[in-house]
């Protein structure tokens, strides 16, 4: 089977930086995406990573540990329209099923 | 470009109602997915189809029905719907592993269903 955990929420104020972590059981692992999603919105693509390091995406960076079956979404400069939440998912070797975390609120406060 | 467009965007059914959502998409992609969302929870993959003509099942697929009318088009059928069932939907696209940008899936903007 598979699990993914994530934090529930994280509260920060603008122009922090927050981690969001995200720790994966899963069989035939292919990569790791971060998706966000604002409230009554579609998930929308941040990252992702297939090799172990670290990814840049402008404010948004996503980090992967292969062997640790880790990784994290790195959030600098924290805005306001960054308030959403934010699912790690897991690619499968096997085609291009993800399986989605739980997810993780992030609320960013002035 | 419309990009993932999904009907109805809402919608409430009596416990044993049929109904079907439709999804079409203007991307030229390959495959196409249906998950669905309950409150505070992350998607759960119900059906995909990873090309055109053929189907499979992902994590919850029982209660449901899929057909991948052509290229552009994947529908998901509830045939006697259950308040369980009660869900926002997605569908969502992506190019096929191999290719480019493989790796992103695109979601249409969901459907809220409600069973009572």
């Amino acid at each position: 089977g598979q699990s993914l955990e994530q934090p529930s929420e994280v509260t920060a104020v603008e122009g922090a930086i927050v981690q969001i972590n995200c720790t994966y059981q899963t069989s035939g692992f292919y990569g790791l995406s971060w998706y966000q999603q604002h409230d009554g919105g579609a998930p929308t693509f941040l990252s992702y990573n297939a090799l172990d390091g670290l990814e840049e995406t402008g404010r948004f960076s996503s980090f992967l540990s292969r062997s640790d079956s880790y990784g994290y979404l790195l959030l600098q400069e924290l805005q306001m329209k960054d308030s959403a939440s934010y699912f790690c998912a897991v690619r499968k070797a096997a085609g291009n099923k993800l399986t989605f975390g739980g997810g993780t609120r992030v609320l960013v406060k002035p | 470009n419309a990009g993932v467009t999904q009907t109805p965007k809402f919608q409430v059914l009596k416990t044993g109602q049929s109904m079907t959502l439709q999804c079409a998409q203007d991307m030229n992609h390959n495959s196409m997915y249906w998950y669905r969302q309950d409150p505070g929870m992350g998607l759960r993959l119900i059906y995909y189809s990873a090309s055109e003509g053929t189907t499979d099942k992902g994590e919850v697929p029982n209660g449901y029905n899929v057909s991948r009318l052509n290229k552009r088009e994947f529908s998901l059928r509830l045939e006697s719907a259950a308040p369980s069932q009660t869900s926002v939907y997605f569908c969502a696209t992506s190019f096929t592993v191999s290719e480019p940008s493989g790796n992103t899936i695109y979601f249409g903007e969901g459907s809220w269903l409600t069973v009572v």
